[in-house]
């Protein structure tokens, strides 16, 4: 079963560009890659999701390469509430439905 | 706004009991997911439905079950509850696309069996 890494933990400065990379060598031909921030005690909430090349929108940019083997999440001038947790999730199509597994997340801290 | 509502923010409950984790959602969505969240180990699947009366398996659904008797409540089941059940529960609902998928998550539910 295809699985997804990520860098366990980040360190970062207010007004910094981040970028989080994750991994997911299995990816189907039709998948497409999510990402999620989560807050504690709060559920995750959608970020960004892509397909191929590079999607942007008002939160972030992704980034996914020709193999799509990989995909990074890019977070422009981060401020403190941009500590959270985020999570890169692969669409998997198991017996024709979605089994969405999630990687274990990266732990994002963001410095003063 | 999708809105999906877990009925408890936290649960205390004693071993052996059963217990019911409830959710809601208003969004008319076919799809419904229950996660567990524990420190280090990210959110695994326990249980998803994709329509009324359906469900599958997810990665441990071990000690589990759930109930799909209408489209917009999706309810999980600890049917013995034990010590090594206390986590913090997630319920999610979505609408597909082909294989595209957007997950909307309620506030969770952090349950502790005693």
């Amino acid at each position: 079963l295809a699985k997804t890494t990520q860098p366990i933990s980040m360190d970062s400065y207010e007004g910094q560009e981040v970028n989080i990379t994750c991994s997911h060598n299995n990816i189907a031909t039709n998948d497409y890659i999510t990402w999620y921030q989560q807050f504690p005690s709060q559920g995750p909430r959608f970020i960004i999701q892509g397909y191929k090349t590079k999607v942007t929108n008002e939160v972030a940019s992704l980034f996914i390469p020709a193999d799509r083997k990989s995909s990074t999440l890019s977070l422009p001038r981060v401020s403190l509430s941009d500590t959270a947790v985020y999570y890169c999730l692969v669409g998997l199509l198991s017996g024709g439905y979605n089994k969405l597994i999630f990687g274990a997340g990266t732990r994002l801290a963001v410095h003063p | 706004d999708v809105k999906v509502t877990q009925s408890s923010r936290y649960l205390v409950k004693r071993t052996g009991e059963k217990v019911f984790l409830e959710c809601v959602q208003d969004m008319d969505h076919e799809n419904m997911f229950w996660y567990r969240q524990d420190p280090g180990l990210g959110l695994r699947l326990i249980y998803f439905s994709y329509d009324v009366k359906m469900k599958e398996k997810g990665d441990i659904p071990e000690g589990y079950s759930v109930s799909r008797e209408k489209k917009e409540r999706f309810s999980l089941i600890l049917e013995s509850a034990s010590t090594n059940q206390t986590s913090m529960y997630l319920c999610a609902s979505s609408y597909r696309t082909g294989s595209n998928e957007k997950l909307f998550f309620g506030s969770g539910t952090q349950l502790s069996v005693l």
